[in-house]
């Protein structure tokens, strides 16, 4: 059973522009979400999360939008950078944590 | 940040022996630490939970026999794979919870299971 569901494998931006990724979510009482990156055989990071009591979490050039009603977040990077290549993941820690199914970002120079 | 460490990185064994991989919170006490696998291209699956002191929750579908699962102290997990087929080949992930900051996980850098 998949809670965390994100629908778009992989993103293809050029550096300098928005890339915008997207999760959705089928538990209204979720009510904490984090996003991770992960680059190739290491161990996810933790970017920024947010909380059901917000609808926008900022953190430099990293925010995410939570819309409740829709049961989506999404994660925007702005200016993308190459270095921001990698797989991001969105998860709920309801309890515990599960991730979606990563959407793979690749930023070109 | 929280640093939590996985040892091996990298392991290669012969099908049916036995693998263990340690999971350290290295600067914070974890009660609760998860493992989690990846298989190529595929999303980190949680495998179980585990938590000092007592027995560790298993997901659905994961065999609580053939991934044992040990939380003997507050900075310690381990995972031992027993009698390793080349199915089990897999990345292998920890993260642990540190209660003073309830709702993030520090994951560990993975260890990477090939089992000839």
């Amino acid at each position: 059973d998949q809670q965390v569901k994100q629908n778009s494998p992989s993103l293809s931006v050029q550096e300098g522009r928005i890339s915008i990724l997207n999760c959705d979510y089928t538990n209204s009482m979720f009510d904490y979400f984090l996003w991770y990156k992960k680059y190739p055989a290491e161990g996810p990071t933790f970017l920024i999360s947010i909380s059901s009591i917000k609808d926008k979490n900022e953190d430099g050039r990293f925010t995410v939008f939570l819309n409740k009603s829709a049961k989506h977040l999404s994660l925007h990077i702005v200016p993308s950078q190459p270095g921001d290549s990698a797989v991001y993941f969105c998860g709920h820690n309801f309890n515990k944590f599960y991730f979606g199914s990563g959407t793979k970002l690749n930023v070109k120079p | 940040g929280a640093v939590v460490s996985q040892h091996p990185s990298r392991v290669i064994c012969k099908s049916g022996t036995s693998v263990k991989i340690e999971c350290r919170s290295l600067d914070f006490q974890a009660t609760t630490m998860f493992w989690y696998r990846q298989f190529p291209k595929q999303s980190l699956m949680l495998m179980a939970t585990s938590n000092e002191g007592s027995k560790a929750t298993y997901e659905q579908g994961v065999e609580k026999d053939k991934f044992l699962i040990n939380h003997a102290s507050l900075t310690l997990s381990t995972l031992t794979v027993t009698s390793a087929h080349p199915e089990d080949s897999s990345f292998y992930i920890c993260s642990a919870r540190d209660p003073t900051k309830i709702d993030t996980q520090y994951f560990g850098p993975g260890t990477r299971l090939t089992v000839l």
